[in-house]
């Protein structure tokens, strides 16, 4: 199948702003997603957003959705070292959800 | 709730050997999932099972893998006999299918290493 784009590997200091970004290929998603993986750990579900929206905002995080571009952010404001972690993307055109590889964010004190 | 449950967590076999990954979803979830995950290729869903129905095994690698769901609260992965190309993390997923805004719950892994 087609695949969900990340970059894989995003560094940033204590205290900035980490973006991560998402190219995604299925039009028809109804939902797209932002899981976090620690080590060792199951992925969990940090935010969605509805593909009707441009923008969702969740305490730290905001969720950018360009549906012409199929493109979907995530931002974490002011990044903390327990951020530290793998970030998926994942869409959900059918039954399943399909992900990208994931992004490695270090967050360095 | 105690979420998503597999064991075991880790897992070490040798080659030829028959593995059994077990998962018992959250309860009254009717959606279940398992995935494997390698460096190499990320997450890739292996099989979806809907109400203990196999819907989709498309992603199952070959005859070796298969996949069982006897009732809603257990399903079972088994790999006959293994390889050492299957060692990866191997994640079980439950979702209820109306709630697709909640995404999946998704248990801790079984890392089987294959010698």
């Amino acid at each position: 199948g087609e695949d969900v784009e990340q970059s894989l590997f995003l560094s940033v200091r204590e205290g900035d702003s980490s973006v991560i970004n998402c190219t995604y290929t299925d039009s028809s998603s109804t939902y797209l997603y932002w899981y976090k993986q620690e080590p060792g750990a199951g992925l969990q579900l940090l935010t969605y957003i509805f593909s009707n929206m441009d923008m969702k905002q969740d305490q730290r995080l905001t969720v950018l959705l360009n549906k012409k571009d199929k493109h979907l952010s995530l931002r974490i404001a002011d990044t903390q070292t327990g951020d530290s972690a793998i970030y998926f993307c994942a869409e959900s055109g059918g039954y399943a959800l399909n992900f990208g590889k994931g992004t490695s964010l270090l967050v360095t004190p | 709730d105690a979420g998503v449950i597999q064991s075991p967590r880790h897992e070490v076999t040798e080659m030829g050997q028959e593995v059994t990954l077990r998962c018992k979803p959250i309860s009254g979830h009717n959606s279940l999932f398992w995935y494997r995950q390698t460096m190499m290729r990320g997450l890739e869903l292996l099989i979806y099972f809907n109400n203990n129905v196999p819907i989709d095994d498309s992603g199952m690698p070959e005859d070796r893998f298969s996949a069982k769901m006897p009732n809603a609260s257990f399903s079972t992965l088994k790999i006959q006999p293994s390889e050492p190309r299957d060692s990866a993390v191997y994640f079980c997923a439950s979702s209820l299918a109306q709630g697709a805004e909640y995404g999946y719950t998704f248990g801790s892994g079984t890392r089987l290493t294959v010698v």
